[in-house]
């Protein structure tokens, strides 16, 4: 079946210590997101990325990284910077941004949920 | 620019109950409407869209959602609630006119159904 597969589910880190976390897609899919939950707060978009070896930041870029250097992978990098890193991350992906049919629908894996000791 | 509005942290209903989850929105133009469900620990699930057409749009599980222009809201609705529809729901929009592609999502509605 087609989707979106996050991993580690969960991941404990050391203050000080990166971590990335691994997104993969069998959609097909151009476009890849990364947002973090926290309790309460929605959704907040980390990066994005419209099409391979481009990406963007989004609203709460700082202390994080990303590469996209295949269509299907996008991990994220948390970084010792992220001052805040414990909270449940999302990648989700859509069709292309040009392709004349996006309508801003998403596609999200199961998440993974970092906590920093 | 776009916003979206989910005035309710919480909404609490009996089983068996009509439930509403209220979402209002705020677009330039005309707007991609969107509902998603979260349960602890998972990604978020699709439950339906609003594309054009039809006001009352029908999706995943019984919900439904009516799309109201004059109102600019997005509510999201279901005859008979069930337990295991305790969740998280999130309302999204996309302006059609707005230069992004990248949906706003409320802050989420927790649905807590009472047996």
């Amino acid at each position: 079946d087609g989707g979106i597969t996050q991993s580690p589910k969960y991941l404990f880190r050391k203050e000080g210590q990166n971590v990335t976390l691994s997104c993969e897609q069998n959609l097909n899919h151009d476009a890849m997101y990364w947002y973090r939950q926290d309790p309460g707060q929605g959704l907040r978009l980390i990066y994005y990325s419209q099409i391979v070896n481009d990406f963007q930041k989004g609203d709460i870029a700082e202390g994080y990284s990303v590469s996209r250097e295949k269509k299907e992978s996008f991990p994220l990098t948390v970084t010792s910077a992220q001052k805040n890193p414990t909270a449940f991350y999302l990648c989700a992906s859509s069709i292309s941004w040009t392709s004349g049919r996006n309508t801003g629908e998403l596609f999200f894996g199961e998440g993974s949920r970092l906590t920093v000791l | 620019a776009q916003s979206v509005a989910q005035p309710e942290d919480q909404v609490n209903v009996a089983e068996g109950n009509p439930l509403t989850v209220k979402c209002t929105y705020s677009v330039s133009g005309n707007p991609y409407l969107f509902w998603y469900v979260q349960y602890p620990n998972r990604g978020l699930q699709f439950l339906l869209k609003y594309i054009t057409g039809d006001n009352l749009v029908k999706g995943s599980y019984g919900f439904e959602a009516e799309f109201n222009k004059s109102q600019t809201s997005f509510h999201l609705k279901k005859p008979s609630a069930l337990v295991s529809d305790s969740a998280l729901y999130f309302c999204a929009v996309r302006d059609r006119a707005g230069g992004s592609y990248i949906p706003t999502f409320g802050r989420g509605t927790s649905l807590i159904v009472h047996p």
